[in-house]
């Protein structure tokens, strides 16, 4: 069975800094990842995935991942936040032979202050 | 090519009534995952399904929940004798293919159970 772990419900930084949310998984195969970003009242979009080749991934808004097999992490980085970045971020993992089926951490929600 | 569309965005129903949400994917996706959000919690997957067929259905509940997706219209989620603790977001995902691809999420239903 596979879970995530994401470490901190609540995260607060001031507008310029960087953002760190923080993903840790298990699962036993070699693991699909994603994190996704939701807006209130919204659906969920992808802000970046990781399945094979380069273990750091660059998405979308200027966020990046890491992949650490050695770790099992998936951290989300920024380097400068920006008030529009303030959302409930989510990292999810599949198992790459059982679809889209994910499985989603607890979310992260990100203040971002002025 | 538009997105995932999902209705009602806000469904409202009394204990014991029926509630019934309804998936379109995107155009040429054949492949529907349910998920449901309580407040302040994560997404949990729910079923995932192919036309006419239930893949996998590991994160319905035994009782009162069935789901669809038919040849022709939309993906159908029924919750039969709804109860105070059915209240919560249901999100609809479609993907083209299984693996390695993304699944590009609707917008919610937001159910409440008075």
């Amino acid at each position: 069975a596979q879970s995530v772990t994401q470490l901190g419900s609540h995260v607060s930084v001031s507008e310029g800094a960087l953002v760190l949310l923080r993903c840790n998984y298990s699962s036993s195969v070699p693991p699909y990842l994603f994190w996704y970003v939701q807006y209130p009242n919204q659906g969920l979009q992808l802000l970046l995935k990781y399945t094979t080749g380069a273990t750091l991934v660059k998405g979308i808004n200027g966020f990046e991942a890491e992949f650490k097999k050695s770790e099992t992490s998936f951290h989300l980085t920024k380097p400068s936040a920006h008030m529009s970045d303030a959302a409930e971020y989510f990292c999810a993992v599949s198992e790459g032979n059982a679809g889209n089926m994910l499985t989603f951490g607890g979310g992260t929600r990100l203040m971002v202050k002025p | 090519n538009a997105g995932v569309m999902q209705n009602p965005r806000h469904l409202v129903r009394r204990r014991g009534q029926e509630a019934r949400l309804r998936c379109s994917p995107m155009k040429g996706h054949s492949h529907v995952y349910w998920y449901r959000q309580l407040p302040e919690e994560g997404l949990k997957f729910m079923v995932y399904l192919q036309k006419e067929n239930i893949i996998d259905e590991s994160g319905m509940p035994k009782e009162r929940f069935s789901a669809e997706f038919p040849k022709e219209g939309p993906s159908i989620l029924r919750i039969q004798q709804v109860v105070r603790g059915d209240s919560a977001a249901y999100f609809c995902a479609s993907s083209p293919r299984t693996e390695n691809t993304e699944a590009f999420f609707g917008q919610g239903t937001r159910l409440t159970v008075v």
